[in-house]
């Protein structure tokens, strides 16, 4: 079955440091570009960051550059994203999602359930 | 404030026709393809539509795209209770470099 588990969410004080984790399975992982999305509970969504397959090559939105560090290790089938000088405004489900392979701009076809992350003092 | 504009609602009864439109600019919508995604409540997006007008294995036909100029739409024929969810339409954009989505739709089936 293809599938993304994230995991590493929680709740940390302003400031802080947390790394997400995306599990991959069920597909060739280091084939594909990957990304991170998230969502304020009830809000819209909000893409985050995007990590070609072989991780030479990243982009992120303005509002967490130079703050959220996007990664891949294809020998584990993992995404990681990682979240610095965490704020109270990157409070949200953070999802990962495949791009997909047929798409001739970038299309997520695979999601994760998601991981809550609470910045909160 | 989102990068492309949707209406926050749409509206329809059963078996009836209803459009989402999505709005942006020559940057994204308008030189770029759009995708759609539908997340019911307490649940993950779907991909709906990919490439304006394409739809993954296993989506029916009911739910169809297309593109002109800088703006997208989604429409969804024969409508169901299940079919109300919000609705999402995504793309790049080049001046940005970045991924942007619409702020979302919620379809509700009366």
């Amino acid at each position: 079955e293809v599938q993304l588990v994230e995991s590493g969410g929680g709740l940390v004080q302003p400031g802080g440091s947390l790394r997400l984790s995306c599990a991959a399975s069920g597909f060739a992982f280091s084939s594909h570009w990957m990304h991170w999305v998230r969502q304020v509970p009830g809000k819209g969504l909000a893409w985050v960051s995007r990590i070609n397959s072989y991780g030479s090559s990243t982009n992120y939105a303005a509002s967490v550059k130079g703050r959220f560090t996007i990664s891949r290790d294809n020998a584990k089938n993992t995404l990681y994203l990682e979240l610095n000088s965490l704020r109270a405004e990157d409070t949200a489900i953070y999802y990962c999602a495949r791009d997909s392979p047929t798409s001739g701009t970038d299309a997520f076809d695979i999601w994760g359930q998601g991981t809550m992350v609470t910045v909160s003092s | 404030q989102s990068v492309l504009t949707q209406p926050p609602s749409v509206s329809a009864a059963p078996g009836q026709r209803v459009t989402i439109s999505c709005s942006g600019n020559n940057f994204n919508v308008g030189n770029n393809y759009v995708s759609w995604y539908q997340q019911l409540p307490g649940t993950a997006p779907k991909l709906l539509i990919y490439d304006n007008d394409k739809r993954p294995s296993g989506i029916p036909d009911r739910f169809f795209g297309y593109k002109s100029g800088t703006s997208a739409t989604l429409g969804i024929t024969g409508l169901q209770t299940g079919d109300e969810a919000d609705y999402y339409c995504g793309t790049w954009d080049n001046s940005l470099s970045a991924g942007v989505f619409g702020g979302g739709t919620r379809l509700t089936v009366l």
